[in-house]
């Protein structure tokens, strides 16, 4: 069946430093890529997706390329904030899995002044 | 745009007992979801309806769990029995037509301990 796996944190990073994230997915068909935020205390929010290969998401200077030949879709900041400071789930959907989200494990991120 | 609410925030209940928790979607949204989510983990699906319709509950523990969706708006998940293991988040999400698949809306959960 389809699923995610994503690098374990807890990922500790200074202030501005770079950030990235690893995902990597399978899936039998052709599916959406997303990642969701959560902040302490609250629920998942989306933060970006992509839905077709080589696709670039991005918000609030988060990115994340949907590359198929690797099967990835890595999140990437180029200068962190504490406000980042959340747990980044990587999820997809996929219409040979009925259009369930899969979610992966989710990583925390601590950044520190 | 009111986003999804979720009630209560907290729920601390000793083994055996029952616990049900409630969920009024986005205003508009057919589609909503019920997850559990264990400490460390990432949402698992429990339950998903389409208006009033079940789509999805393979992963209901039906034994315990039940939900209902009576007019297609508002939600309650119940857990009969609880057992010790049934400690985690409880997230309630919906969806539109208008978004992808996979695209949802997140309230703010549930926390369950079960002494």
């Amino acid at each position: 069946g389809d699923s995610v796996t994503q690098m374990e944190g807890p990922v500790t990073l200074s202030e501005e430093a770079c950030l990235t994230i690893n995902c990597t997915y399978t899936a039998t068909g052709y599916p959406s890529l997303f990642w969701y935020v959560q902040y302490p205390g609250e629920g998942l929010q989306l933060l970006l997706k992509a839905t077709k290969a080589d696709d670039k998401g991005s918000n609030k200077g988060f990115e994340a390329t949907y590359r198929k030949e690797t099967t990835s879709f890595h999140l990437e900041k180029g200068s962190v904030q504490v406000s980042d400071s959340a747990v980044y789930f990587c999820a997809l959907s996929d219409r040979t899995g009925g259009f369930k989200t899969i979610f992966g494990a989710g990583t925390r991120l601590f950044v520190k002044a | 745009e009111a986003g999804v609410a979720q009630s209560p925030r907290y729920k601390i209940i000793e083994k055996r007992q029952s616990v049900a928790f409630w969920c009024n979607p986005i205003s508009g949204h057919a589609t909503l979801y019920w997850y559990q989510q264990i400490l460390g983990q990432g949402p698992k699906l429990l339950i998903q309806f389409q208006n009033n319709g079940v789509v999805d509950d393979s992963q209901l523990p039906k034994d315990r769990f039940s939900a209902e969706r009576l007019k297609g708006v508002d939600s309650t998940l119940k857990i009969q029995p609880a057992k010790l293991e049934d400690s985690a988040v409880y997230l309630c999400a919906s969806s539109s037509r208008d978004l992808l698949p996979g695209e949802q809306f997140f309230g703010p959960g549930t926390r369950l301990t079960v002494l």
